[in-house]
């Protein structure tokens, strides 16, 4: 089974809104990532949060993480019909599972001019 | 710089018969990954290596095999393909676990 799940699995929102996407993980980790892919495309990474960070910011984006739900939630702000792709959180984990990235199912957004 | 490049990006391959798909890094990366990509179930890691003659298995390693004889090349070999194995085959690279991957632009494979 896979390491993480995203919730919701799709989200439609209007461009101005703000888009919330969380993802629970089962195993202790050493950082999480998240990343996005557009229709047919490879992903790109879009930011990295260390087990000992709780937040992070990188220009709309804001990431949280919370190692004692093993869930983090990736925030983005005014979204944009170009936010329009699928997100995805990956896991790296600790002492037997280092080096391996695992991702999650994804979430499908939708962002509406 | 090139990035992360996979050969080939399609192919259509018969029940049975066997091929090999490339993946290529220039950014000097230790850790290489093969995923699958099916609709509705994210990437789900295939193999994966530490480091140059390195690879260990991932979530669904099998009917798959891999080799890592080079540092900046990843093989993916299909033995002996299967429908099942029909999806989207992404490869993709960093430089330790605590940096970004980067991705390839994927190989879509059929297996009729």
């Amino acid at each position: 089974s896979q390491q993480g799940e995203e919730d919701p699995q799709a989200l439609s929102i209007q461009e101005g809104e703000n888009a919330t996407m969380n993802c629970s993980y089962k195993t202790s980790i050493n950082n999480l990532q998240w990343y996005r892919q557009n229709s047919g495309r490879g992903l790109v990474h879009l930011i990295l949060i260390r087990s000992n960070e709780r937040e992070k910011h990188s220009g709309r984006l804001r990431v949280t993480l919370d190692t004692s739900k093993k869930s983090s939630s990736l925030l983005i702000t005014a979204s944009r019909a170009a936010d329009t792709a699928s997100y995805f959180c990956a896991t790296v984990g600790t002492s037997d599972s280092w080096g391996k990235l695992q991702f999650g199912a994804g979430t499908q957004v939708v962002v509406t001019p | 710089n090139a990035g992360v490049t996979q050969t080939p990006k399609f192919r259509v391959l018969k029940t049975g018969q066997s091929m090999t798909l490339l993946c290529a890094q220039d950014m000097n990366h230790e850790y290489m990954y093969w995923y699958r990509q099916d609709p509705g179930m994210g990437l789900r890691l295939i193999h994966y290596s530490v480091g140059e003659g390195t690879t260990a298995k991932g979530e669904v390693p099998d009917g798959y095999n891999v080799s890592r004889l080079k540092k900046q090349n990843f093989l993916l070999g299909l033995e002996s393909a299967a429908p099942s194995q029909t999806s989207v085959y992404f490869c993709a690279s960093s430089d330790t676990p605590n940096t970004e991957a980067f991705f390839g632009q994927g190989t879509r494979l059929t297996v009729v």
